[in-house]
């Protein structure tokens, strides 16, 4: 199956800072990549959809501006995480579409001091 | 708000039991429903995608059915092994782009 890599597996990081994730499809291309966000003991939820070469659609509640996400090419999508805070400490995995599958990245565990 | 329910949240079966879980999901607007096969610190795995209307689909000891007149869909799992031990996640899909997932049944097989 489709190969989809994540970096960093995992991060800690002082409150106020900026965290980036990449997200990269190894072995096909994604016109579309989501990015999910798990607290403990809930479902994966939907953060946005990215999509190469225009804006990333979010989801109500998700604040643009602090998760920004940009789709500059064909195999990758990289999520920021700007001036983060405690409250941001979560899973964060990404997704990309080939076919009718979706493909996972392993997550991000990012913890904020 | 479009929710997707699993049950049990966790199981706990000994070596060779057979064993089942249930995902219930919206019944309208329905497209397909993914069912994903997650191991700790790895990336979830695809098992089913499932599509039509009491579709059944197997993969070696795994199977599942799909009833999505009534919203609900079945993973079975015969004769489990230790390796089997990990999360299973469905997720609905109702227009071929996000999913929207259940919390997931965790199993734990002991040998």
């Amino acid at each position: 199956g489709a190969v989809v890599s994540q970096h960093p597996s995992w991060v800690i990081c002082k409150s106020g800072t900026s965290v980036k994730i990449e997200c990269r499809s190894l072995d096909f291309q994604a016109t579309t990549m989501f990015w999910y966000r798990q607290f403990p003991k809930q479902s994966l939820m939907l953060m946005a959809t990215s999509n190469e070469g225009s804006k990333a659609t979010y989801e109500q509640g998700v604040e643009k501006d602090k998760f920004l996400i940009n789709h500059a090419s064909l195999t990758l999508s990289t999520l920021t995480v700007t001036s983060a805070h405690p409250e941001d400490s979560s899973f964060y995995i990404c997704s990309a579409r080939g076919g009718s599958q979706q493909y996972f990245g392993p997550g991000t565990r990012l913890t904020v001091t | 708000i479009l929710n997707v329910e699993q049950s049990p949240q966790s199981l706990h079966v000994q070596e060779g039991d057979s064993t089942n879980f249930t995902c219930s999901f919206p019944s309208s607007n329905f497209y397909a429903l993914h069912w994903y096969r997650w191991e700790t610190a790895k990336s979830p795995e695809a098992l089913f995608v499932m599509t039509l209307n009491g579709d059944e689909k197997k993969k070696g000891r795994i199977s599942a059915t799909l009833n999505t007149k009534e919203g609900y869909s079945y993973l079975y799992i015969k004769g489990s092994q230790p390796e089997d031990s990990a999360t299973y996640l469905c997720a609905f899909d109702q227009a071929g782009t996000a999913l929207i997932f259940g919390k997931g049944t965790t199993l734990s097989v002991s040998s």
